[in-house]
């Protein structure tokens, strides 16, 4: 089946520096990938699709400047979380889907932790 | 009014007990429907996936959807520890490629 891989999947880093968090599409090519963040005790909340070749469409609310998409090919996508701070403390997911025709797969996340 | 409710539990049961998980939603343009198990620390895993309404059975879980009453459920059969888990629900309108409106997730626990 298919596979979403991310990396890290746990970061520490401190206020006002940048993070890169990494997921790859492992046996498939997706044009498409959806970043999602989740807190303790919280659903999943989409933050932006990233497509691959063009800019990110981020969600309402969420700062295209503070969290960059890159989507530099069909089996990877980055997200940088610049000039962090301690509210952005948070589970990281990407996901995937094969085709329009398959349901997305996730990767196993990304704990982001600012001090 | 929120697009999708789910009760976030938690609900502890005992081992061997049948398990039954709802959602329901409001929109009724959602036609693929989703439950996906997450356990701590991990992202979420697709457990079941449907088209429309009607029933899908693999090993011991079963899906149900009744787009008449926008409900949905999950039934897991003779639960296990391991089954021990948040479980979400999750739909979309277009199905494949296109973003998911998530339930909160309900909290299992199975006590063996």
């Amino acid at each position: 089946g298919a596979v979403v891989s991310q990396h890290p999947s746990w970061v520490i880093c401190k206020s006002g520096t940048s993070v890169k968090i990494e997921c790859r599409s492992l046996d498939f090519q997706a044009t498409t990938m959806f970043w999602y963040r989740q807190f303790p005790k919280q659903s999943l909340m989409l933050m932006a699709t990233s497509n691959e070749g063009s800019k990110a469409t981020y969600e309402q609310g969420v700062e295209k400047d503070k969290f960059l998409i890159n989507h530099a090919s069909l089996t990877l996508s980055t997200l940088t979380v610049t000039s962090a701070h301690p509210e952005d403390s948070s589970f990281y997911i990407c996901s995937a889907s094969e085709d329009y025709n398959s349901p997305l797969h996730f990767g196993n996340g990304t704990r982001l932790t600012v001090t | 009014q929120k697009e999708v409710e789910q009760d976030p539990g938690p609900l502890s049961v005992p081992e061997g007990a049948i398990v039954s998980l709802n959602c329901t939603y409001s929109n009724s343009a959602f036609q693929y429907f989703m439950w996906y198990r997450q356990y701590s620390r991990k992202g979420p895993e697709l457990l079941m996936y449907t088209y429309s309404s009607g029933n899908k059975e693999d090993g011991r879980f079963t899906a149900q959807v009744d787009k008449s009453s926008k409900y949905i459920s999950l039934f897991i059969r003779d639960s296990q520890p391991s089954d021990s888990a948040t479980y979400l629900c999750a739909m979309d309108v277009w199905g494949g490629n296109t973003p998911l409106v998530f339930g909160k997730g309900t909290r299992l626990s199975v006590i063996a």
